[in-house]
């Protein structure tokens, strides 16, 4: 079954822990996305990558790391900086960026709280 | 820089009522126009989409029409059903660039 898988669904971090979301994706997409939702808001793009080993801030980089090893694989760190990480985080994918027609396809979400 | 805009919500419907989401856009190109839907504690899926000038969308009774001259790309439905609440995203994509998101517009559907 082609997709994106997100886990864990709930997540929960202490204060001054690190915490990393998972983001697997076996649509054979090139570029892979990071968003950050909080309620009753929009979304803000945190990290992208258009190909393997590099990727780019977006507009909320600060308190978060990535790393894209693996075409299949886009993690997200939430690191102790983020001082504020309680939100829904959604990954998403993309066949080809350069297109302006190619649609995002999204996860199902993490949702993290802090304890 | 490119931007959506979207109307305020939450829009409160009876069922069976007529909808309409308006969105407006700013873009230096020429973009390519969606629509997402969000269902609570769930990733946005793809609803409709219009990659030019006077292209109609539609999927599952909702409508929506590229009207480069008015900047816009609202969404519509006849006759909304309880199952329709969600949130409803508008977007646009330039060529080589990100997707730039609107705000979103909660709906809920009365029974």
């Amino acid at each position: 079954d082609g997709g994106i898988t997100q886990s864990p669904k709930y997540l929960f971090r202490k204060e001054g822990q690190n915490v990393t979301l998972s983001c697997e994706q076996n649509l054979n997409h090139d570029a892979m996305y990071w968003y950050r939702q909080d309620p009753g808001q929009g979304l803000r793009l945190i990290y992208y990558s258009q190909i393997v080993n590099d990727f780019q801030k977006g507009d909320i980089a600060e308190g978060y790391s990535v790393s894209r090893e693996k075409k299949e694989s886009f993690p997200l760190t939430v690191t102790s900086a983020q001082k504020n990480p309680t939100a829904f985080y959604l990954c998403a994918t993309r066949r080809d960026s350069r297109l302006a027609n190619e649609k995002l396809f999204f996860g199902s979400g993490t949702q993290l709280s802090v304890l | 820089g490119n931007s959506v805009t979207q109307m305020e919500g939450p829009v409160t419907l009876s069922e069976e009522a007529f909808l309409t989401i308006n969105c407006t856009y700013t873009a230096t190109g020429y973009p390519s126009l969606f629509w997402y839907v969000q269902y609570p504690g769930e990733g946005l899926q793809l609803l409709l989409k219009a990659t030019k000038a006077d292209d109609k969308g539609s999927n599952k009774g909702f409508e929506a029409t590229y009207r480069k001259e008015t900047t816009s790309f609202h969404l519509e439905k006849g006759s909304v059903q309880v199952s329709d609440s969600a949130v409803y995203f508008c977007a646009l994509s330039d060529p080589g660039q990100n997707f730039v998101f609107g705000p979103g517009t909660r709906l809920s559907v009365l029974p």
